[in-house]
């Protein structure tokens, strides 16, 4: 079964230092991913998405993520931290031969001045 | 254009009652989604409608949820006999036609108060 496991539900990064944030997936096939953006009392917004293209995925706001099939990772960057950054960050993949999302658990991104 | 909108953005309620929760997808998109997220946690599907039908209902967790699409447009939610574990936010999502690979847009919740 599709699952996604987020490591770390809280990291704290400088103004301008590189953010990381972990995402591995459990998938028997070449999963569809995608990294989701949540600001405080608002809804969720896409940052970006791979669905079997290039491996290299960049989306809005400077960040970008990669799908390492060895790894089983889609790991979420951003080489300068912004304070307007700091949000929760939720990795999700599409269950297979459905339509929905399963939804990591989140990592709370605080932004250091 | 206007994105996805719920009404109410709060509700608090008493054990025991019947709510409705209303999502205004965006206009033309085709499927509509419905998700619930609990404190700490990321969002739980509980049911996916393609037009005026649910497509899949497999995540409502009992038979007091129940989800409607009239008229392939604005989807209410109820919850009849609410029980404190019903407290949580509820997410609308939709996109342009449901295919996997589709950005789901979504909505920025009702939260949900079972007192």
């Amino acid at each position: 079964a599709q699952s996604v496991t987020q490591l770390g539900s809280h990291v704290s990064v400088s103004e301008g230092a590189l953010v990381l944030l972990r995402c591995n997936y459990s998938s028997s096939v070449p999963p569809y991913l995608f990294w989701y953006v949540q600001y405080p009392n608002q809804g969720l917004q896409l940052l970006l998405k791979y669905t079997s293209a290039a491996t290299l995925v960049k989306g809005i706001n400077g960040f970008e993520a990669e799908f390492k099939k060895s790894e089983t990772s889609f790991h979420l960057t951003k080489p300068s931290a912004h304070m307007s950054d700091a949000a929760e960050y939720f990795c999700a993949v599409i269950k297979r031969g459905t339509y929905k999302y399963i939804f990591g658990t989140g990592t709370r991104l605080k932004v250091l001045a | 254009g206007a994105g996805v909108s719920q009404t109410p953005s709060n509700k608090v309620t008493e054990k025991g009652k019947y709510v409705e929760l209303r999502c205004d997808p965006i206009s033309g998109h085709t499927a509509l989604y419905w998700y619930r997220q609990s404190l700490g946690q990321g969002p739980e599907f509980l049911i996916y409608f393609q037009g005026t039908g649910a497509a899949d209902d497999s995540g409502l967790p009992n038979d007091r949820f129940f989800a409607v699409r009239p008229e392939g447009s604005v989807s209410t939610l109820k919850i009849q006999r609410t029980e404190r574990g019903d407290s949580a936010v509820y997410l609308c999502a939709s996109s342009v036609s449901g295919t996997r690979e589709e950005t789901q847009y979504f909505g920025p919740g009702t939260r949900l108060l079972v007192l």
